[in-house]
């Protein structure tokens, strides 16, 4: 059964700076490996998608990376910017976009 | 445009009474989803609908039914709600579901508790 791990749970940067975000799962047999924004009180908002066959994927000031071999990937975030404060999520599709989800990183981006 | 819309909003219930929650999409997509979030446990599968005319379970399934009613709408009922049902409720979809470059698109959720 996929699980899906992120570190940390929290994190509290000053604006300007890059940061990286972990997202952690157990099998290796992923479909796809996706990056969510979730702000309080709001849904989930897609921010990037990488394929099983894929290593990474760029967005702006955003990069993901999947290491299939390793069981992890990477949300890069450079510049940060106070917009940037919310939850951010990765998911593991499992086949025919079930997605497990991790529990999220709560960002934020202070002036 | 309007994406994923779900009603209520909000939803406050005593035990035992039942409710559906609404979810509509505007993009035609073929397929839909029901999850629930909870605090510290992340979002998971309640059920969903690979296409009009299909639904399947996920991974939480007990306590609900589902309805396709048609390619737009999706909706979740609780028969007999409990407290463990408390909880935000997100519908999402997605173009089609098998392929690996599709991606969910959520509405904003319907917040509900059980009393």
């Amino acid at each position: 059964k996929q699980e899906v791990t992120q570190i940390p749970a929290a994190l509290s940067v000053p604006e300007g700076e890059n940061l990286v975000l972990n997202c952690s799962f157990t099998d290796s047999a992923i479909y796809n490996l996706q990056w969510f924004r979730q702000d309080p009180g709001k849904g989930l908002t897609s921010l990037l998608l990488i394929q099983s066959s894929q290593r990474e994927q760029t967005s702006g000031r955003l990069n993901a990376s999947l290491d299939k071999s390793s069981g992890r990937s990477t949300l890069y975030i450079a510049a940060s910017q106070p917009g940037d404060s919310a939850t951010y999520l990765c998911a593991g599709g499992t086949g025919f976009q079930k997605l497990v989800f991790g529990t999220g990183t709560r960002l934020l981006v202070s002036p | 445009n309007a994406g994923v819309t779900q009603t209520p909003k909000f939803q406050v219930l005593k035990t035992g009474q039942s409710m559906t929650l609404q979810c509509a999409q505007d993009m035609n997509h073929n397929s839909m989803y029901w999850y629930r979030q909870d605090p510290g446990m992340g979002l998971r599968l309640i059920y969903y609908s690979a296409s009009e005319g299909t639904t399947d379970k996920g991974e939480v399934p007990n306590g609900y039914n589902v309805s396709r009613l048609n390619k737009r709408e999706f909706s979740l009922r609780l028969e007999s709600a409990a407290p463990s049902q408390t909880s935000v409720y997100f519908c999402a979809s997605s173009d089609r579901g098998e392929s690996p470059a599709d991606t969910q698109y959520f509405g904003p959720g319907t917040r509900l508790t059980v009393l």
